[in-house]
């Protein structure tokens, strides 16, 4: 089956850095969702791409859909404590409600 | 807005005790989905049911059943546990233009 390998596995900054994680397949993609999941909760979806070369933001989050759709990267601007999580990319089989394959997660880390 | 829950939060097992994790949705979703968490691994499809009626086999069923009982409730059942289960487990439901909803998780230990 498909892989997703993401990339880097964690993460230590300073509040206020910039953040950048990205997510690569093995195989060509037709969606790219970015999750985060709090400490103790579900995944939470925060974007979903859907066309190669598609860029989207979510207030500090933007987030790219690779041009070759083997690759996508989530950046976070101006981060604060309450970034703290893991964020995952998925793949959804070109929709956003089928069966999720889940990378390996970025565990990120804000110190105030 | 309950969305989706799971019940129980937290369990213990011992070694071949069986047990039924709950999941029940009130958005009116069709598909439901069990996934389960370990650490480094992301989340993996264990069953999903794409509407009432219908169960299949994710990427890791062994060691699990599943029923849809009615379209709010998709439990996941643990016959005889073994350590390897030892995880967390996440229902979810979907629908068309509606996106995923996951559940707060079930942390399992078996011992």
């Amino acid at each position: 089956g498909q892989q997703l390998n993401q990339s880097p596995q964690s993460m230590f900054i300073q509040e206020g850095e910039d953040v950048s994680m990205n997510c690569t397949s093995s195989s060509i993609f037709n969606t790219w969702l970015w999750y985060k999941q709090d400490p103790g909760e579900g995944p939470v979806l925060l974007i979903a791409l859907y066309k190669a070369g598609e860029l989207t933001s979510n207030g500090r989050l933007t987030a790219q859909f690779g041009i070759t759709r083997k690759d996508s990267f989530l950046n976070i601007s101006a981060s604060i404590p309450s970034d703290v999580g893991i964020y995952f990319c998925a793949d959804a089989g070109g929709t956003s409600y089928g069966k999720l394959t889940f990378g390996q997660g970025t565990i990120l880390t804000v110190h105030p | 807005n309950a969305g989706v829950t799971q019940t129980p939060k937290f369990q213990v097992l011992k070694t071949g005790q069986s047990m039924t994790l709950q999941c029940a949705q009130d958005m009116n979703h069709n598909s439901m989905y069990w996934y389960r968490q370990d650490p480094g691994m992301g989340l993996r499809l264990i069953y999903y049911s794409a509407s009432e009626g219908t169960t299949d086999k994710g990427e890791v069923p062994n060691g699990y059943n599943v029923s849809r009982l009615n379209k709010r409730e998709f439990s996941l059942r643990l016959e005889s546990a073994a350590p390897s289960q030892t995880s967390v487990y996440f229902c979810a439901s979907s629908e068309w233009g509606k996106g995923y909803t996951f559940g707060s998780g079930t942390r399992l230990t078996v011992v």
